[in-house]
């Protein structure tokens, strides 16, 4: 079964870049989103790439996510990241007619 | 204002039942493809189940297939997963979610989720 493979935690300090990568087979010829969770609340869609790959943000979404996908590696960038950032990440393919995957899950902690 | 309102969680022993249900508003719910995500304690998340806007095309992860049924109704907008033959590993936090219109499957707006527990 396909897996999509994502470090358990992330550390940044407030203002830096937090970098979290989803690792899978043939993961660029995909489509990709992100998914922001925090404790107790439902997961909230923070990136997705339309038809063309571009990768979008939600309305209400802060300019400071982003996301790239090529290769193996999908990784969603947070830059300047601020406290109210700390959440649980994760990402989302459909891997197949059939299946939808996501991945493992990061917890990211501002320092 | 789109709202996804999950209700019919509860406590049942293992090789019981349960339905779960779904209730959209705000958009017009049968132009949606729908899915179920669960979300066991202290776990990520874990794709369940997939049902078309007429209800004529369904998918299912291989740990539910053959024990859940996704449906819906479309005239009272609401999305169900019946769920038999219930195992302590399905206890989780389920999720409706509705999938977006574009073609690349993404889940644009989440409900609140409503707790399964399977457990003698």
């Amino acid at each position: 079964s396909y897996e999509l493979t994502q470090p358990p935690s992330v550390s940044v300090s407030p203002g830096q870049t937090a970098s979290i990568t989803c690792s899978g087979d043939k993961l660029g010829d995909k489509y990709v989103s992100w998914y922001q969770q925090k404790p107790g609340q439902s997961p909230v869609l923070v990136i997705y790439e339309d038809i063309y790959q571009d990768k979008k943000r939600p309305s209400g979404i802060p300019e400071r996510f982003s996301g790239s996908n090529s290769g193996n590696t999908a990784t969603l960038t947070i830059s300047g990241t601020q406290a109210v950032d700390e959440a649980d990440y994760y990402c989302q393919a459909w891997v197949s007619s059939t299946a939808g995957v996501f991945g493992t899950g990061t917890k990211v902690t501002v320092l | 204002e789109v709202q996804l309102v999950e209700s019919g969680g509860g406590l049942v022993q293992p090789g019981g039942s349960l339905r779960l249900s779904c209730a959209a508003s705000g958009f017009t719910f049968s132009l949606y493809w729908m899915h179920w995500v669960r979300q066991a304690p202290g776990k990520g998340l874990v794709w369940v189940s997939r049902i078309n806007g007429d209800g004529s095309s369904t998918t299912y992860a291989d740990s539910v297939k053959g024990r859940f049924t996704i449906s819906r109704d479309n005239a009272k907008n609401t999305l169900y997963l019946q769920m038999n033959s219930l195992r302590a590993e399905d206890t989780a936090l389920y999720y409706c979610a509705r999938e977006s219109e574009m073609a690349t499957i993404y889940f644009d707006y989440w409900g609140q989720g409503t707790l399964v527990t399977a457990s003698s």
